[in-house]
């Protein structure tokens, strides 16, 4: 079945340390996003790719850190800058906006991730 | 630019009564709008979008929505909800490049 998986389900981790999640799709897609959730806010964007070797800082990229080394992974890299990491964090993927006029974003289950 | 505007945060409703979630949109270009729902401690899922065509577009799970362009609206309606139905919901614009726009969110708390 095509998706996208997202790694590990819950994660905890020491104030101070660095901490990656995993996200990869097997849709073909050539976009793809992180977005954190916090109650009662929505989602925000951190950074976006639309191809590989590629990325851009979206709304909340401070403290965060993205590779695409392969069109079918984009981890995200949470650093010890982010000053409150404690959230939930979907992985996000969609075909190219290239050619056509909207843009129909696909979600993985998401990592939950809490900072002790 | 866009943006999005979910009028309620939460909206509670008796099981097999009908309910409507409200959503607002501003965009300077032409809009493609998109319902998600969210169950607990899961990504998001596409309920339906409006691309072009008929204003009335039916999704899954029995909702449908209805885009009003003078009224720049986007509301989400089911006539009668299950308990199933709990969830969070989204609404999103884009305006025809690779970014989504995402409201606040609305939760709907099914009452039996």
């Amino acid at each position: 079945d095509g998706g996208i998986t997202q790694s590990p389900k819950y994660l905890f981790r020491k104030e101070g340390q660095n901490v990656t999640l995993s996200c990869e799709q097997n849709l073909n897609h050539d976009a793809m996003y992180w977005y954190r959730q916090d109650p009662g806010q929505g989602l925000r964007l951190i950074y976006y790719s639309q191809i590989v070797n590629d990325f851009q800082k979206g709304d909340i990229a401070e403290g965060y850190s993205v590779s695409r080394e392969k069109k079918e992974s984009f981890p995200l890299t949470v650093t010890s800058a982010q000053k409150n990491p404690t959230a939930f964090y979907l992985c996000a993927s969609s075909s190219s906006a290239s050619g056509r006029p909207y843009n129909e974003q696909f979600f993985g289950p998401g990592t939950r991730l809490t900072v002790l | 630019a866009q943006s999005v505007t979910q009028l309620d945060s939460q909206v509670p409703v008796f099981e097999e009564a009908p309910v409507e979630l409200r959503c607002n949109y501003s965009s300077s270009v032409s809009v493609y709008l998109f319902w998600y729902v969210q169950y607990p401690n899961q990504g998001l899922q596409l309920l339906l979008k409006y691309l072009s065509g008929s204003t009335l577009v039916k999704g899954i799970n029995g909702f449908e929505a209805e885009f009003n362009k003078s009224q720049t609206s986007f509301h989400l309606r089911k006539p009668s909800v299950h308990i199933s139905d709990t969830a969070e919901y989204f609404c999103a614009v884009s305006g025809g490049d690779d970014k989504i726009i995402f409201g606040k969110g609305t939760r709907l708390h099914i009452l039996p």
